[in-house]
Formats: structure tokens, C-alpha cells, sequence
């Protein structure tokens, strides 16, 4: 048990559909991160919420959408994707971005496919 | 260009020999780095880290060695385990940055 929770698991959707991602943490932790892995390629970080400010955003296209309404959860909403967009996708969390020897937790992922 | 390089994709070894994961890096800047090990079907959960201040940090079975003048970090595995097969990540980050930067990953198996 990592503490981090995301739902779905799997998730096919077609080009035309909208989805969202869902990723809880119950760590008491104050950042939230949503990364992307894609088939023997590094992790890929996409965006970043502290204390519930977006603080990083990586250059991710704008079909993908992220909202964090609290510091516990955690949205990556899905519009009109492309299927080079399908990857695996990582929630994670950590108590103090930026701090010595900080670590992050992930959540079991997303496997996204798109159609 | 990839700042966190994971040169081999898979390693087999087997059962309670030393198992030796390799990372190098190409930032002078990083000055922490980080191991995960991932199974399938799930996320990736630290397993080690080790500051540059230091050359050396030992967990149990796990050993981290930095060589900051080679820019290449190892970690060892003894003896290596069956359960012990996994994914195994190198990361590394600068300063306060949170960013870490990921290597591609190596397929550890221990053979039985």
C-alpha cells in the first residue's frame, strides 16, 4: 500500500471521447505530480501542483487538462487525444518538493490506450 | 538529449550472486540521486538514495556507490533475491529543483 490511489486502472478511450484520471493520496502530503511513461522511456514529468498551485507544466499539449482541488486529489482530464498519447499514467505525491533528500510516492498508474 | 542514462536494458543474475545496476549522468549539477524499483501493475516505490556529499550509502541488501569525477552511480544488490525482480530507476535532481530527471529503466531478473 503506497498511499497513493489512482482510478481507472485501464482505460481505452477513442480520439473523439473525453476521460478523466483520478489520483488520490491519503500521505498527508503537500505535492502532488502527474507523470508519463511511455513504452522503455523515462518518466516523463507533466505537471506539478504545490499546496495546490500549478507550479510546473512541462509543455504538456492542451488536450491534456489537470485540476487539483485539494491537496489530496488530483485530475488529469482528457480531451480529443491522440494515439501516441497512450502510455502509462503515474500519479505521485511528496511532503516537500525542492526539500533535502525529499522523496516521491507514486500510485499504481493509468494505462491509457487510445483508439 | 538524456541527462540520465540507463545503458542496459536487462539483467539476468542469478539467485544470491551480486547484482550490479549502473547509471550515468551527464549534469554536473545533480546532487542527489534516487532508486526506484517498479513492479508490474504498479507504481514505481523508492528503494534507495544517496547525496553527493557522500560516496557510499548502504540499506540492508542495497548499496548505492557514487563516482562524481566518472558521473556514474551503481547500485548493488546482495545477495539477490527472486523477489528482487523488478524494474530498477535511477533519478537524479539539482538543488531545490523537485524536477527529477528518470533514466529508461533496467529489467533486473534473478534466475532461480
Amino acid at each position: 500500500e503506497t498511499g497513493v490511489t489512482q482510478t481507472p486502472r485501464h482505460l481505452v478511450m477513442g480520439m473523439t471521447n473525453k476521460k478523466s484520471l483520478k489520483c488520490e493520496q491519503h500521505l498527508g502530503h503537500n505535492a502532488m505530480y502527474w507523470y508519463k511513461q511511455s513504452a522503455k522511456k523515462p518518466l516523463e514529468l507533466m505537471f506539478v501542483y504545490n499546496f495546490k498551485e500549478q507550479t510546473e507544466n512541462n509543455s504538456v499539449p492542451s488536450r491534456f487538462s489537470p485540476e487539483c482541488p485539494n491537496s489530496s486529489h488530483l485530475f488529469l482530464h482528457l480531451h480529443t487525444l491522440q494515439p501516441e498519447d497512450s502510455a502509462l499514467y503515474l500519479c505521485a505525491s511528496s511532503q516537500d518538493p525542492g526539500g533535502v533528500q525529499e522523496t516521491q510516492y507514486f500510485g499504481p498508474g493509468t494505462r491509457l490506450l487510445v483508439l | 538529449d538524456q541527462q540520465v542514462k540507463q545503458n542496459s536494458p536487462s539483467l539476468s543474475v542469478q539467485e544470491g550472486r551480486i547484482s550490479i545496476l549502473n547509471c550515468d549522468y551527464t549534469n554536473s549539477m545533480f546532487d542527489y540521486f534516487l532508486w526506484y524499483k517498479k513492479y508490474p501493475a504498479e507504481g514505481p516505490t523508492f528503494l534507495i538514495s544517496i547525496s553527493s556529499i557522500k560516496d557510499k550509502n548502504e540499506d540492508g541488501r542495497f548499496t548505492v556507490f557514487l563516482n562524481k569525477s566518472a558521473k556514474h552511480l551503481s547500485l548493488h544488490i546482495v545477495p539477490s533475491q527472486p523477489g528482487d525482480s523488478a524494474v530498477y530507476f535511477c533519478a537524479a535532481r539539482s538543488g531545490s529543483n523537485y524536477q527529477l530527471i528518470w533514466g529508461a529503466g533496467t529489467k533486473l531478473i534473478i534466475k532461480p
